[in-house]
Order: structure tokens, then sequence, then C-alpha cells
């Protein structure tokens, strides 16, 4: 298995612009993680699904966060409009409830 | 409220020595993870400690979970420089969410 793949690697955009992050988890994983880190506050957890249903949304920062599964192998991530402040690497992980697997991340650059 | 605390944040510590990185949480689990990050890198899973008394090892690297104490500690024997980097705890307290700690910095002097 290729493991979590996940794309754009890097993201630079400007603020006001819509960005989408995608994730592909790996086959057989029922549950799929988006996470963000940073410098100042580490590595947060934005939200969670389990077959492809959204568990817990409860670290998306706000409303202009937003996350999809619309099947078990592809999962979006937008921000609209960006900000600044939302310059962060994301990862998304998968699990097959024994272990959590992360993607290489993507590197987002809101100017 | 669900904490998990590492420390030391940072450790600088010379080659062939030995140390412990410790990783308190602040409720019941026993389900406990070690991970290790590079710089510029993503998480790469070490360890999974899924019961009281749990033990591993992995080369230089030996980890153990103490759910009575809510402790886990990463202990580190004859440091070499390929194991620096950042190393994450994180807890699983019961909903499939992971809770990570702050992460411990660890350099390697040769």
């Amino acid at each position: 298995d290729a493991g979590v793949i996940q794309s754009p690697r890097h993201e630079v955009t400007e603020m006001g612009q819509e960005v989408t992050l995608r994730c592909k988890p790996i086959s057989g994983h029922d549950y799929l993680f988006w996470y963000r880190q940073t410098m100042m506050r580490g590595l947060e957890l934005l939200i969670y699904f389990n077959n492809n249903v959204p568990i817990d949304d409860s670290g998306m920062p706000e409303d202009r966060f937003s996350a999809k599964m619309p099947n078990a192998s592809f999962s979006t991530l937008k921000i609209q409009p960006s900000e600044p402040r939302d310059s962060a690497v994301y990862f998304c992980a998968s699990s097959n409830s024994y272990e959590q697997y992360f993607g290489p991340g993507t590197r987002l650059t809101v100017t | 409220e669900l904490k998990v605390e590492q420390n030391p944040l940072f450790l600088s510590m010379q080659e062939g020595k030995n140390y412990t990185i410790y990783c308190n949480y602040s409720t019941t689990s026993d389900r406990l993870y070690w991970y290790r990050q590079d710089p510029g890198k993503s998480l790469e899973s070490l360890f999974v400690l899924l019961s009281n008394g749990a033990v591993k090892q992995e080369g230089r690297l030996m980890a153990s979970l103490d759910t009575k104490a809510r402790l886990s500690t990463l202990h580190i024997t004859a440091a070499v420089h390929d194991l620096s980097a950042t190393y994450f705890c994180a807890v699983d307290f019961g909903n499939e969410k992971l809770t990570f700690g702050t992460g411990t910095r660890l350099t390697i002097i040769p």
C-alpha cells in the first residue's frame, strides 16, 4: 500500500482565496482524521470521520473550514476564505482502530 | 480536561548517553502511542502501548506504560545522532481521537 496520500504537498495562496486539501486514506481503514500543526499550537485535531461520517468536528476553528468524505477513499478539507493565520501544515491520517498512519502533509502558506 | 504533558520539551544530549522522556496524561486510558517527527516530515509511528505494564523495544528505544500512574516513558539507550528528532506521545481517551503531547525535541550531539 502507498500509505496515506495527500495533495498538494505545498500550497501558496493569497488571503481570501479558497483552498482545498485532498486526502486518500489507506485502503480498508475506516477512520480518517484531519490535523493542523503550527509552532504555536502544536498538533491539533480538526475533524474525524468513521465510515465516511463526520464524528467530531469540535476542532474545526470556524465556519471558514469545512470537510467532506464522499466515499471511503477520498476526503477534502476546504478553507474559504483563507486567512494568513491559516498558514500551517495540514496532516491527514487514517486508522484501522489500532494505529493512526499519517500522510506526508500539505504545507499551506496564505499571504 | 483531557491533557497530555511531555517533558522535557527540549533535550540535548551527547552520543552514547542514556536518557528518558516522560509523558503524563490527565485521565484513565490504556492506549498510548509514541511518534517520531523529523524536521519538515510527517509523523512516524514508533510504538503502540495497549495495556498496563506494556513494554516495547526497537533498537535503542524502549517505551513503557503505567496506566495506574498515567505515565509513559520513552527511554533512549546509548544515543546516536540519527535519533535526533521530535518525539510525541499521544493518548486515546476512549473515542478513537488522539490527544498529543507538546513534543520533545531531541538533539544528539556528536
